[in-house]
């Protein structure tokens, strides 16, 4: 499975976008990005999945550059419930991977007054 | 459309004794996967299952620890003589079909004492 590098924490105001970058080097080919959103005392909650260019729903957008080995996640206009621990996910390519979330540390986002 | 479903929400066992946590996935999902998260740690990936088969149980400890996804009712995650380190949030997801994107439910905390 392929390792993912995310920064620990990210602070943000009320309003602003808020990018979190995720670095996967060894992405294998046939691997998916997912994003994961935990609020404490909670089951993740799905975010939204990726293979390349640019993916945006009504929560997120995800922008995967050409070579597939960095993502971004963009939340725009974070309000203070979008507070929560952030995970990037790669994988469910292969068959030892299929359904087997690897979870790193994620990201703490703290959004502000 | 209900979502995951656990029970019992908290479980408080003695040392010694068994833990039976159970995870109903959503209506037509026929994919289960159990994760556990120690306090201070990310999630971890313990095991994969679909109807009455286990797919991948690489992440069960070796011992004391069993799962299940009957034909009828919900998956079960067995802990038999259960010790402090046990001690952890179990959240179940389901899926309709294997991958990334999961469905997780809130999570059954078990305390051992």
């Amino acid at each position: 499975l392929a390792k993912t590098t995310q920064p620990i924490s990210m602070d943000s105001y009320e309003g602003q976008e808020v990018n979190i970058t995720c670095s996967h080097n060894n992405i294998a080919t046939n691997d998916y990005i997912t994003w994961y959103q935990q609020f404490p005392s909670q089951g993740p909650r799905f975010i939204i999945q990726g293979y390349k260019t640019k993916v945006t729903n009504e929560v997120a957008s995800l922008f995967i550059p050409a070579d597939r080995k960095s993502s971004t996640l963009s939340l725009p206009r974070v309000s203070l419930s979008d507070t929560a621990v952030y995970y990037c996910l790669v994988g469910a390519g292969t068959t030892d991977s299929w359904g087997k979330l690897q979870f790193g540390a994620g990201t703490q986002v703290v959004v502000t007054p | 459309n209900a979502g995951v479903m656990q029970n019992p929400r908290h479980l408080v066992r003695r040392r010694g004794q068994e833990a039976r946590l159970r995870c109903s996935p959503m209506k037509g999902h026929s994919h289960v996967y159990w994760y556990r998260q120690l306090p201070e740690e990310g999630l971890k990936f313990m095991v994969y299952l679909q109807k009455e088969n286990i797919i991948d149980e690489s992440g069960m400890p070796k011992e004391r620890f069993s799962a299940e996804f009957p034909k009828e009712g919900p998956s079960i995650l067995r802990i038999q003589q259960v010790v402090r380190g046990d001690s952890a949030a179990y959240f179940c997801a389901s899926s309709p079909q294997g991958g990334n994107e999961q469905y997780f439910g809130p999570g059954t905390r078990l305390t051992v004492t």
